[in-house]
C-alpha cells in the first residue's frame, strides 16, 4: 500500500506567519487523487483540498495545495488562531486509499 | 444542508459484535458512494470500507476483511457497518462519510467502539 509520510510532525508558529506541510508519497501519485484535510480538537476531519489543488467549499483562499510526483504540499499564507489542529494528506490513487500521520499545528 | 449522524458504538469483549449506523440527510442519498472510516491514536486515520451508490459494489480493507460488512438502505437514507471478532485492533473512533471521487468531502461525527476484556 501507498505509505504518506507528512512533514514536520509538530509546527509552532505565531499568527500571520507563513507556512508549509509537506507529503511525501511511497510511489508516485496521480495527482488528480491527493487530497489534504483539517482536524480541529474535537472535531471531525474537514476535506480541504481535493485533485490537489481543488479547494473545497468554503476553505479560505489563503489556504494552497499543490505538488506532484511524490511530493505534494499544503500552505497556509497567514496563520490565523483557528488553523490550529492536526493536518492530513490522503491519496485515492491506488487502492487501499490511505492517510498520511498528520501534522499538528500550534500557536 | 449535509449532515451524516453515526451510532452503534458501544465497550464490547473481544471477540464480539456490533453494528454501526449512519443516517444521512440533505442530498440525495443514492447518488454517492459511502465510505467508514476509523481513528486511533495507534493507528491514526484509516479507510476501512466503501460501498457504491446502490450496493452492488463493496470494498474492504485488508486488516477487516472477512469480520466487517458493509450495507446501505437507500429507502432509509442509511449506511451500516456490521463488525464481527471484534479484537483490540478495532477500538476507534469510526466516522461514516460522503465520496466526492475518492476523497471524502463530507464526515459523521464519529461513534466510539472499545474492545476490551
Amino acid at each position: 500500500e501507498v505509505v504518506l509520510t507528512q512533514s514536520p510532525g509538530t509546527l509552532s508558529l505565531s499568527p500571520g506567519e507563513r507556512l508549509t506541510l509537506s507529503c511525501r508519497a511511497s510511489q508516485r501519485l496521480d495527482s488528480a487523487f491527493v487530497a489534504w484535510y483539517q482536524q480541529r480538537p474535537g472535531q471531525a476531519p474537514r476535506l480541504l483540498f481535493y485533485g490537489t489543488t481543488n479547494r473545497a467549499p468554503g476553505v479560505p483562499d489563503r489556504f494552497d495545495g499543490g505538488g506532484y510526483g511524490t511530493d505534494f504540499t499544503l500552505s497556509i499564507s497567514r496563520l490565523e488562531v483557528e488553523d490550529i489542529g492536526l493536518y492530513y494528506c490522503q491519496q485515492y490513487d491506488k487502492s487501499p486509499w490511505t492517510f498520511g500521520q498528520g501534522t499538528r499545528v500550534e500557536i | 444542508e449535509v449532515h451524516l449522524v453515526d451510532s452503534g458504538g458501544d465497550v464490547v469483549l473481544p471477540g464480539e459484535s456490533l453494528t454501526l449506523s449512519c443516517v444521512a440527510s440533505g442530498f440525495t442519498f443514492d447518488d454517492y458512494t459511502m465510505h467508514w472510516v476509523r481513528q486511533s491514536p495507534e493507528r491514526g486515520l484509516e479507510w476501512v470500507s466503501s460501498i457504491n451508490w446502490d450496493g452492488s459494489e463493496t470494498r474492504y480493507a485488508e486488516s477487516v476483511k472477512g469480520r466487517f460488512v458493509i450495507s446501505r438502505d437507500n429507502n432509509r437514507e442509511s449506511v451500516f457497518l456490521e463488525l464481527n471478532g471484534l479484537t483490540s485492533d478495532d477500538s476507534a473512533k469510526y466516522f461514516c462519510v460522503r465520496d466526492l471521487m475518492g476523497a471524502f468531502d463530507y464526515w459523521g461525527q464519529g461513534t466510539h467502539v472499545s474492545v476490551s476484556s
